[in-house]
């Protein structure tokens, strides 16, 4: 198993602005991943955080629109820039300690609302 | 048409019944099948594995047909510990495994 970290739990932001989600894991993994989690809706995958290259986007995501860094093994940041109030959702990191298993073990979710 | 398709509910049992979910996926390439689970307000957590020859876990059985594409949950004697919403979710079938997720079938089981 392994255990996430997520900060900010919650955040209330304004139109225009950018937040900075952080992803702590207690052990090393290789691959780590963002998802939206939109009100009533189930995961959409933003991107895989890549340790040392640029992260992997799905379709619909931008990295002008979600900067992801991965420093190491243990840690991600996902930016949210430049918000509209349409990118209020839950924002979940998610680490898997062996890929292609299927088996993921996520943070708490930062809830984003943007005003 | 949607990658994989639940049915959103909401179920509501009372406890003690059987309840059961399906899933269809659209990806005839997917090979790893799994139930999340999801309580209010927290992050989803991997319930089960699903299997080719089907599979149960306590009260829990899931079962697979590939031919139709086509995932099932079964719960039994249900519990009001229960109530929660259930993904589906299944892999893209490459060796990096992309999950996709289902939108999720809410069940409330009330006394």
């Amino acid at each position: 198993s392994a255990v996430i970290s997520q900060k900010p739990s919650r955040d209330i932001c304004q139109r225009g602005t950018s937040l900075t989600i952080q992803c702590q894991v207690d052990s090393q993994v290789t691959m780590m991943f963002w998802y939206r989690q939109q009100p009533g809706q189930s995961l959409t995958l933003i991107a895989t955080a890549n340790q040392g290259s640029e992260a992997t986007y799905e379709s619909g995501f931008v990295i002008d629109k979600f900067p992801i860094s991965r420093p190491n093994l243990t840690f991600s940041t996902l930016t949210v820039s430049n918000m509209s109030p349409e990118d209020s959702s839950i924002y979940l990191c998610s680490v898997t300690p062996a890929p292609g298993t299927g088996e993921l073990f996520f943070g708490e979710g930062s809830r984003l609302t943007v005003l | 048409r949607k990658e994989v398709e639940q049915d959103p509910g909401p179920f509501n049992v009372p406890e003690g019944a059987t309840v059961a979910f399906n899933c269809t996926y659209s990806n005839s390439a997917s090979q790893s099948f799994f139930w999340y689970r999801q309580d209010c307000r927290k992050e989803p957590k991997l319930l089960m594995s699903v299997y080719s020859s089907g599979n149960e876990d306590g009260r829990f059985t899931a079962q697979l047909n590939r031919a139709s594409q086509y995932i099932s949950l079964l719960i039994r004697d249900s519990k009001l510990s229960d109530s929660a919403t259930y993904l589906c979710v299944v892999n893209d079938g490459t060796s990096y495994g992309k999950l996709t997720f289902g939108q999720g079938t809410i069940l409330t089981v009330h006394p």
